[in-house]
């Protein structure tokens, strides 16, 4: 299984919503990233875990919280966020830090 | 700050011709470097990894290159085929995991 799932695929919900993101992986990886991408624009890295412990935090608003409850489940948790944080949300997965990262689909979440 | 930048932004080519996509990276402390393609609205799929160590990679139509000292990469795609039409992304891990803009590409049957 070569494979990293997301789910939902698209997801719209308001600025006083709470709802969560959920990246799997079944590969064995120990590393896995939560990137945004704006539409036209390549995409940005938010947060990796490594061994199920927060690595890299790139300096992103706590209106996103990350979770990695084990190897091969991450997820991200929205609060309040902004209709700029509108944007493909992509989770990706690694060997380590440092190895071929495998991505999946991606949510396409809307803020309204 | 590690920047990247892809040349060019977008090329239209006919069936079968060879081609070659180019990055840049300005740190050359480099863990290793990535080539992806991204289908429009989709995830990316990884085509291949060149690590700091290495000078080359190739998987079927694809080689990649990396000239770590002068901060360079190029990608080149042999008897381009409609199907490879997608965005080109280089991504570049050191302190950070970094990508380029991406070279969007057409090939034309």
């Amino acid at each position: 299984d070569t494979e990293v799932t997301q789910t939902p695929k698209h997801l719209v919900m308001g600025m006083t919503n709470k709802k969560s993101l959920k990246c799997e992986q079944h590969m064995g990886h120990r590393a896995m990233y939560w990137y945004k991408q704006k539409a036209k624009k390549p995409p940005e890295l938010m947060f990796v875990y490594s061994y199920e412990k927060l690595s890299i935090n790139e300096s992103v608003p706590s209106r996103f919280s990350p979770e990695c409850p084990n190897s091969s489940l991450l997820n991200l948790h929205l609060h309040a966020l902004q209709p700029e944080d509108s944007a493909l949300y992509l989770c990706a997965s690694s060997r380590g830090e440092s190895y071929e990262q495998y991505f999946g689909p991606g949510t396409r979440l809307t803020v309204t | 700050k590690q920047e990247v930048t892809q040349i060019p932004a977008a090329l239209s080519v006919p069936e079968g011709e060879n081609l070659v996509l180019n990055c840049s990276f300005t740190d050359s402390a480099i863990y290793n470097l990535q080539w992806f393609r991204q289908d429009p609205g989709k995830g990316l799929t990884s085509l291949l990894l060149i690590q700091s160590s290495q000078r080359e990679q190739t998987s079927g139509r694809l080689n990649a290159s990396l000239d770590k000292s002068s901060g360079r990469s190029t990608l080149y795609i042999a008897a381009s085929q409609p199907g490879d039409s997608a965005t080109y992304l280089c991504a570049v891990e050191g302190q950070n995991f970094v990508f380029g803009p991406g070279t969007r590409l057409s090939v034309l049957p």
